[in-house]
């Protein structure tokens, strides 16, 4: 089962940021934190990975909790396109598994 | 941008009749995986391939399931003989390495089993 928590939904202004939280609060060394979307039934896309550093792309921010227990994927300016179910995930890398965990996500809902 | 294709995007079949799913991967990446999400759930890991072998795969992915990747660009999903059950959006995705390089995904196969 996924190893992180996440709220069911959220709302978000369209032109405000959007703050999605996640807890992983049983992370372990190896794991790194993905976030990924998907809007209604298309594929999931990926938009932000990292271990321990905040990190930041052309999409989103991901700011991780110093002793990695929690993270917040930051979309700095959210517009209607963002509506989608955004996952958190934990993955082991170095260990020969590749498969992503997905749970029930969070569904954020943009309003104009 | 590159990006995965996959095809058909709804396929129909009855059941116990034998259906593939079709993927071309991004063309420099080396992993290829397959998932599946049934209406209103999680989306849920079947296998991952890589080097012409599975790697890695779950408890869906039973001896019904069968993976392929024929030529240098194709990478297919073979239910060998469905179920009601088996119908689920079915997403393949591809990774440039394993270790931490994010997964893409294709837009899905819907399959419909009647």
């Amino acid at each position: 089962d996924a190893k992180t928590t996440q709220p069911p939904s959220m709302d978000c202004a369209e032109g405000r940021a959007a703050n999605l939280p996640c807890n992983h609060s049983t992370i372990s060394g190896n794991e790194y934190v993905y976030w990924y979307r998907q809007i209604h039934s298309q594929g999931p896309q990926y938009i932000i990975h990292g271990l321990k550093n905040n990190e930041t792309n052309e999409m989103a921010s991901l700011i991780i909790t110093e002793d990695r227990k929690s993270s917040t994927l930051i979309l700095p300016h959210a517009t209607l396109r963002d509506t989608a179910v955004y996952y958190c995930i934990v993955r082991v890398v170095g260990a020969g598994s590749y498969q992503l965990t997905f749970g029930k996500g969070t569904k954020l809902s943009v309003i104009p | 941008e590159p990006e995965v294709t996959q095809t058909p995007s709804h396929q129909v079949t009855q059941m116990g009749q034998e259906v593939i799913l079709r993927c071309v991967p991004i063309s420099n990446h080396l992993y290829f995986y397959w998932y599946r999400q049934i209406l209103g759930q999680k989306v849920e890991f079947l296998v991952s391939f890589y080097n012409n072998e599975i790697s890695e795969k779950s408890e869906i992915f039973d001896d019904q399931f069968s993976v392929e990747r024929p030529d240098g660009s194709n990478f297919t999903l073979k239910i060998r003989s469905t179920k009601l059950e088996d119908s689920a959006m079915y997403f393949c995705a591809s990774s440039h390495q394993g270790g931490e390089d994010e997964q893409y995904f294709g837009p899905g196969t819907r399959l419909t089993v009647t």
